[in-house]
């Protein structure tokens, strides 16, 4: 793929454990987006990042933590994870956040698994 | 409250009918409705986008249409494929802050 790309594809980790999801975008896009896909639920958005700044948290945990070093890539570290965390979770960029054609482009997702 | 609800949850069709998805909201005010195709491990891939104007769009064998008096899309696939084998997510992007709104999407199998 070379529009946008998440790496690892599967994870699984204990609870203990300490790993992070990474995502690159080949667009030239200005923002970028971490969404949480579980089973017969509708995607929930957890961070928007713009030029590289944070502009929307939407209540996620703290065991959650963005990094965003530069327009192409976001990071999504996770430590101290709960089974209730097992998703898929999707990276997508954007033109810029919050215009109101702003199309949306996704990652292939990571597969989590909390164990 | 802003919503978007999607139906059938799942629907089964054979390879060469054609189907009709739905998707109701509630969301206001109302900027765009998008269908998204997602096939199974993969991430949402954009079908088509509608504004407020326009009552249909169509992207191959795909087309949708708007009616934005009764805040009803739909989703019409034609002569379907193994490949439309997928999850059809409906978003609305709109209310008070400017925020997408996804539906929990249609699940459709086709059968050879």
């Amino acid at each position: 793929e070379t529009g946008v790309t998440q790496t690892p594809r599967h994870l699984v980790m204990g609870m203990t454990n300490k790993k992070s999801l990474k995502c690159e975008q080949h667009l030239g896009h200005n923002a970028m987006y971490w969404y949480k896909q579980s089973a017969k639920k509708p995607l929930e958005l957890m961070f928007v990042y713009s030029l590289e700044e944070r502009v929307e948290n939407n209540s996620v945990p703290s065991r959650f933590s963005p990094e965003c070093p530069n327009s192409s890539h976001l990071f999504l570290h996770l430590h101290t994870l709960q089974p209730e965390d097992s998703a898929l979770y999707l990276c997508a960029s954007s033109q810029a956040s919050g215009a109101t054609y702003n199309e949306q482009f996704f990652g292939p997702g990571t597969r989590l698994t909390v164990l | 409250k802003n919503q978007v609800e999607q139906s059938p949850q799942s629907l089964i069709i054979l390879e060469g009918k054609n189907c009709t998805l739905q998707c109701n909201y509630t969301v206001s005010p109302f900027s765009n409705l998008r269908w998204y195709k997602q096939d199974t491990g993969r991430g949402p891939v954009s079908l088509t986008i509608m504004t407020f104007s326009e009552n249909t769009k169509s992207n191959g064998r795909y087309t949708a249409t708007l009616d934005a008096d009764t805040k009803q899309s739909s989703l019409h696939i034609t002569a379907s494929q193994l490949s439309d084998s997928a999850s059809y997510i409906c978003v609305v992007f709109g209310g008070s802050q400017g925020n997408l709104i996804f539906g929990k999407g249609t699940k459709l199998s086709v059968k050879p």
